[in-house]
């Protein structure tokens, strides 16, 4: 069965600082897809990337940077110089395709504080 | 942009009554999910659809009910309002190919005393 784990409950980190949240997946498919969202503490689900499982190339998006190994099983997720809008709780997931039914396992959740 | 639309937005139930989320997305998506969120625990898949008429259970199923009648609309009930069913719950749609973008309602949030 498919699992994701992001071990970090809760980060808290001075403004400025970089910050990785990290996330390991099982699954035993060959083809699937990775995502982060985001949790604003207005309580919406933001998407911030999609990677599927053939494009193991990292990702630059301003101060977001994904890192997808294949090898260890991890999509981990860093924002560089962090900003005290970046805090919010932070979710991994993992797409379970069942006939094409796109279903999606998150993991637990990393609550991400930045103080000014 | 209307996007996906929940309502209502918050809810208060007394245990044993019964209540239907909406759900509604204008993007022609024939996927449509419902998802719910406890502390601790992220997000688990209640029920999903892949078109009008199909609907089938995701990993939390118990004392929901979904239908599909239109693409466009895919309600959720509760049956009969259990204290465990407090939660977040949001809906969320996509196009029915693999790896894309999967968008969310902005979330219900249901208490049951």
């Amino acid at each position: 069965a498919q699992k994701v784990t992001q071990a970090q409950t809760e980060i808290s980190v001075v403004e400025k600082e970089d910050v990785t949240l990290d996330c390991v997946y099982e699954t035993r498919d060959t083809t699937y897809y990775l995502f982060w969202y985001k949790q604003p503490p207005s309580g919406e689900l933001v998407f911030l990337i999609r990677r599927n499982s053939f494009d193991e190339q990292n990702e630059i998006s301003g101060r977001y940077s994904w890192n997808f190994q294949k090898s260890t099983s991890s999509f981990n997720f860093t924002i560089t110089a962090s900003q005290v809008v970046d805090s919010a709780v932070y979710f991994c997931a993992l797409s379970d395709v069942d006939q094409g039914a796109q279903k999606l396992v998150f993991g637990q959740g990393t609550r991400l504080t930045i103080n000014p | 942009n209307a996007g996906v639309t929940q309502t209502p937005k918050f809810q208060v139930l007394k245990t044993g009554q019964s209540m239907t989320l909406q759900c509604a997305q204008d993007m022609n998506h024939e996927y449509m999910s419902w998802y719910r969120q406890d502390p601790g625990m992220g997000l688990r898949l209640i029920h999903y659809s892949v078109g009008a008429g199909i609907t089938d259970q995701g990993e939390v199923p118990n004392g929901y009910n979904v239908s599909r009648s239109t693409t466009e609309d895919f309600p959720l009930r509760l049956l009969s309002a259990a204290p465990s069913q407090t939660s977040v719950y949001f809906c969320a749609s996509s196009p029915w190919t693999s790896g894309n973008t999967i968008y969310f309602g902005e979330g219900s949030w249901l208490t049951v005393v």
